[in-house]
């Protein structure tokens, strides 16, 4: 299957500061990514949807202005935490999907632990 | 009622056993099921896929849809330690951008050795 890469694995930070992930699909082009995020046994809950070139569009209850999500290429997309407190500590994780393709093939995820 | 539900285990089964792992949803509209295998601290990897009603094999893996009975399941044949993960269905209405996947909260499995 397709490979999506994320970066970085795992990323600690003090409360107050801005973190960004990067999610790249390796080997196709994502005309649509997903960022998902994932507490301790529980399942993913879908953060927003971004479509390459456009705005992302957010899940209700997701802070647009909290978690910017940037789609600049069809093989890169950016989730920032702005002023990242403990609460967004989290597991996040991104998904690829290409053009006219079902099937989501994801990354390995972000572990972000804020102190 | 949730959309998609499945029981989180977890369940633990001998090697060799056949594992049968199952989720019932609410939506009759849904049309692609997709199972996923999730190891620890790790994204998920997606193991079946299917479109409507019917079985697909793929190895020891068997993925059933009844959509009359808004059930699917996923059956591993002689199951080894490594397969011990967590277990995601996935259901979606449509193939468009539009269409978002709608995960179940997972079954937690561990094969024992």
């Amino acid at each position: 299957g397709a490979v999506v890469s994320q970066h970085p694995s795992r990323v600690i930070c003090k409360s107050g500061t801005s973190v960004k992930i990067e999610c790249r699909s390796l080997d196709f082009q994502a005309t649509t990514m997903f960022w998902y995020r994932q507490f301790p046994k529980q399942s993913l809950m879908l953060m927003a949807t971004s479509n390459e070139g456009s705005k992302a569009t957010y899940e209700q209850g997701v802070e647009k202005d909290k978690f910017l999500i940037n789609h600049a290429s069809l093989t890169l997309s950016t989730l920032t935490v702005t002023s990242a407190h403990p609460e967004d500590s989290s597991f996040y994780i991104c998904s690829a999907r290409g053009t006219s393709e079902v099937q989501q093939f994801f990354g390995p995820g972000t572990r972000l632990t804020v102190l | 009622q949730k959309e998609v539900e499945q029981d989180p285990g977890p369940l633990s089964v001998p090697e060799g056993a056949i594992v049968s792992l199952n989720c019932t949803y609410s939506n009759s509209a849904f049309q692609y099921f997709m199972w996923y295998r999730q190891y620890s601290r790790k994204g998920p990897e997606l193991l079946m896929y299917t479109y409507s009603s019917g079985n697909k094999e793929d190895g020891r893996f068997t993925a059933q849809v009844d959509k009359s009975s808004k059930y699917i399941s996923l059956f591993i044949r002689d199951s080894q330690p490594s397969d011990s993960a967590t277990y995601l269905c996935a259901m979606k209405l449509g193939i468009t951008s539009y269409d978002k996947v709608i995960f179940g909260p997972g079954t937690s499995l561990s094969v024992i050795p």
